[in-house]
């Protein structure tokens, strides 16, 4: 069975500061993880994922996560902060020996980034 | 280019009413999804479906019914509409074989149903 976790409902940063959105995840095997963001009355748009290889993914508008095995965890992170980075944020996962494609989806997490 | 397209994007209608939800995907994906999202913003699979199988989340009601006339294309349909069925419909799409494996998922915009 695969399940992630998305623990904030809400994170509240300030222009400029680093932002973190975290993120947790259950599998049996491996895991393929994503990230996307949802701006409001739009679809979902992919930001980055890990498949394989180096920890550190960097993606789209300056985002990157961290893939810590140990923790279980995929947490967002970008350095600087930016107003337009105010969005809903979903983590998902897919269990690679799980055999089935459907990658399980967070409840999300609504980012505000004030001026 | 539009990646995926979903027609219309609103929907308004009386309960007991059937309507159908358009979606198509110009990536060569081989899967297609339709997902529901309540006012919480919570994402729940509906159904996937690629030229091999149709999955479907057995918590949908029969109501809803996904129809496929080729790869580009998963259109859904909903009998006798419900107030509850009220919500935003997301249709997605993604390459699940072959040896390129990106398995992301690229969304439409999505449609709001409002039943009335």
């Amino acid at each position: 069975a695969q399940s992630v976790a998305q623990p904030e409902d809400q994170v509240n940063v300030a222009e400029g500061n680093p932002l973190t959105v975290k993120c947790t995840y259950s599998v049996s095997g491996n895991p393929y993880l994503f990230w996307y963001v949802q701006y409001p009355n739009r679809g979902l748009q992919f930001l980055l994922k890990y498949i394989t290889g180096d920890n550190l993914v960097k993606g789209s508008y300056g985002f990157e996560a961290e893939f810590n095995k140990s923790q279980t965890s995929f947490h967002l992170k970008k350095p600087s902060a930016l107003v337009s980075d105010s969005a809903l944020y979903f983590c998902a996962v897919r269990d690679i020996a799980g055999g089935s494609y459907i990658p399980t989806f967070g409840r999300g997490t609504s980012l505000i980034v004030h001026p | 280019d539009t990646a995926v397209s979903q027609t219309p994007k609103y929907l308004v209608t009386q309960m007991e009413n059937d309507k159908s939800i358009k979606c198509e995907q110009n990536l060569g994906h081989d899967t297609m999804y339709w997902y529901k999202q309540d006012s919480k913003k919570f994402l729940k699979i509906m159904f996937s479906y690629n030229n091999k199988e149709l999955i479907i989340n057995e918590t949908v009601p029969n109501r809803f019914s996904p129809k496929s006339p080729d790869k580009a294309h998963l259109n859904l349909h909903i009998n006798s509409l419900e107030l509850g069925d009220s919500a935003v419909y997301f249709c997605a799409s993604s390459s699940v074989s072959g040896r390129v494996l990106p398995y992301e998922q690229y969304f439409g915009p999505g449609t709001r149903l409002t039943v009335t």
